[in-house]
């Protein structure tokens, strides 16, 4: 079945330093990517997503490309702030039935140290 | 904008009881998802709803059951409580087949659930 691998964590950072979370993902068809956050106590937040191959998803400076010759949609930030500190997941759709679940990397944690 | 609204916030539950979880859905939105998130675990899908019926089924307990009403908002209902299923329970709505928001899905802020 359709699959998500995440880089292991807990991540932790300088601020201002260079965030990169790996994401590889197996998957039948052609699903869309995400990445999702999910600070302390709340609920997940879209940051980014992209729909098909060579699309670059793009949002409060991270980006990731959908490559579908590695399988991949890397994570990435040129230069993290302390509140970017939360759980980073991973996550394709998954086209079944006329629904559309998610399924989901096991999640990064990242400390941005000031 | 409207956002995915869930009751309750918290909930606490003796093992063997009963819960009852609501999700509103986004005004429009046709679609909804239950996932579950254990402490430290990625979210589980559970189960969804696309107008009224069930769409899909994931790894949800014959002890659970859901639906979704007239009004589109859906209700997860969990029987003879275990230690084991206190986590956050999310839901999400979408709009199937929308142009303008792709197949995007929006989350509420999650019911976290206890049982002692």
């Amino acid at each position: 079945g359709n699959s998500v691998t995440q880089m292991e964590g807990p991540v932790t950072l300088s601020e201002e330093a260079f965030l990169t979370i790996n994401c590889t993902y197996t998957a039948t068809g052609y699903p869309s990517l995400f990445w999702y956050v999910q600070y302390p106590g709340e609920g997940l937040q879209l940051l980014l997503k992209a729909t098909k191959a060579d699309d670059k998803g793009s949002n409060k400076g991270f980006e990731a490309t959908y490559r579908k010759e590695t399988t991949s949609f890397h994570l990435e930030k040129g230069s993290v702030q302390v509140s970017d500190s939360a759980v980073y997941f991973c996550a394709l759709s998954d086209l079944r039935k006329g629904a559309q679940k998610l399924v989901f990397g096991q999640g990064t944690r990242l400390t941005i140290n000031p | 904008a409207a956002g995915v609204i869930q009751s309750p916030r918290h909930l606490i539950k003796e093992k063997r009881e009963t819960a009852t979880l609501k999700c509103y859905p986004i005004p429009r939105h046709d679609t909804v998802y239950w996932y579950q998130q254990g402490p430290g675990q990625d979210p589980q899908f559970l189960i969804s709803f696309y107008e009224k019926m069930q769409s899909d089924k994931g790894s949800i307990p014959d002890r659970f059951s859901a639906q979704q009403f007239s009004d589109y908002h859906s209700e997860l209902n969990m029987s003879s409580l275990e230690l084991g299923d206190s986590a956050l329970y999310f839901c999400a709505s979408s709009l199937m087949n929308s142009l303008a928001e792709g197949d995007e899905q929006f989350f509420g802020p999650g019911t976290r659930l206890t049982v002692l």
